[in-house]
């Protein structure tokens, strides 16, 4: 199957600094890609949906200057956690679609984030 | 369904055993359903998949129940094997695209 991968896989940061985290599609091209947010012992709660070229779309409760989503190209979206604090530490997970909205859907391996 | 759980539910079998994991949704308009087993520290990872206007499907070791009546999804897992202990979700989509609801999760445990 098509491969999703996210870099970095583990980061550790301060509080009070922001955090790069990538996610790229390997072998094809996506033009939306997720983000999923999950903390221990829960599910995978919808952060955004990422569209190639053009703003995120956010689910409600979530802070979009806090949770900054670029998706410069067709192979690469990136979260960045704005002024990280200890309760943003988590579990980042994007899947990508492959041709378009409605193909098959691929997940990256996550990222952990800890915020001391 | 619902996709926020204060915990995950547990299920403890025997290896060889079959595994039966529940799900419950909640939104009657949902039309794609999606099995995902997540292991520790990873990303979900595909499993099996229904559309609605189907009630059962089998994979390989593997069989999806669909029962619209009452919004229930299930897994089936034969004969289960050590390798197949994670924590399994259903998610749903609604309305096309590829936008999913995950469900609360269930912790297969396989016992030697």
């Amino acid at each position: 199957g098509a491969v999703v991968s996210q870099h970095p896989s583990w980061v550790i940061c301060k509080s009070g600094t922001s955090v790069k985290i990538e996610c790229r599609s390997l072998d094809f091209q996506a033009t939306t890609m997720f983000w999923y947010r999950q903390f221990p012992k829960q599910s995978l709660m919808l952060m955004a949906t990422s569209n190639e070229g053009s703003k995120a779309t956010y689910e409600q409760g979530v802070e979009k200057d806090k949770f900054l989503i670029n998706h410069a190209s067709l192979t690469l979206s990136t979260l960045t956690v704005t002024s990280a604090h200890p309760e943003d530490s988590s579990f980042y997970i994007c899947s990508a679609v492959t041709g378009g909205s409605t193909g098959e859907l691929f997940f990256g391996e996550g990222s952990r984030l800890t915020v001391l | 369904g619902e996709s926020v759980g204060l915990h995950l539910p547990t299920l403890s079998v025997q290896e060889g055993d079959n595994s039966i994991i529940n799900c419950a949704y909640s939104n009657s308009a949902s039309d794609y359903f999606i099995w995902y087993k997540q292991e520790s520290g990873k990303g979900p990872q595909f499993i099996i998949d229904i559309r609605s206007n189907m009630d059962k499907r089998q994979g390989q070791r593997v069989t999806v129940l669909l029962n619209k009546t009452v919004k229930h999804l299930s897994l089936q897992i034969a004969a289960t094997q050590p390798g197949d202990s994670a924590v399994y979700f259903c998610a749903e989509i609604t309305g096309g695209g590829n936008k999913l609801t995950f469900g609360t999760g269930t912790q297969l445990k396989v016992e030697l």
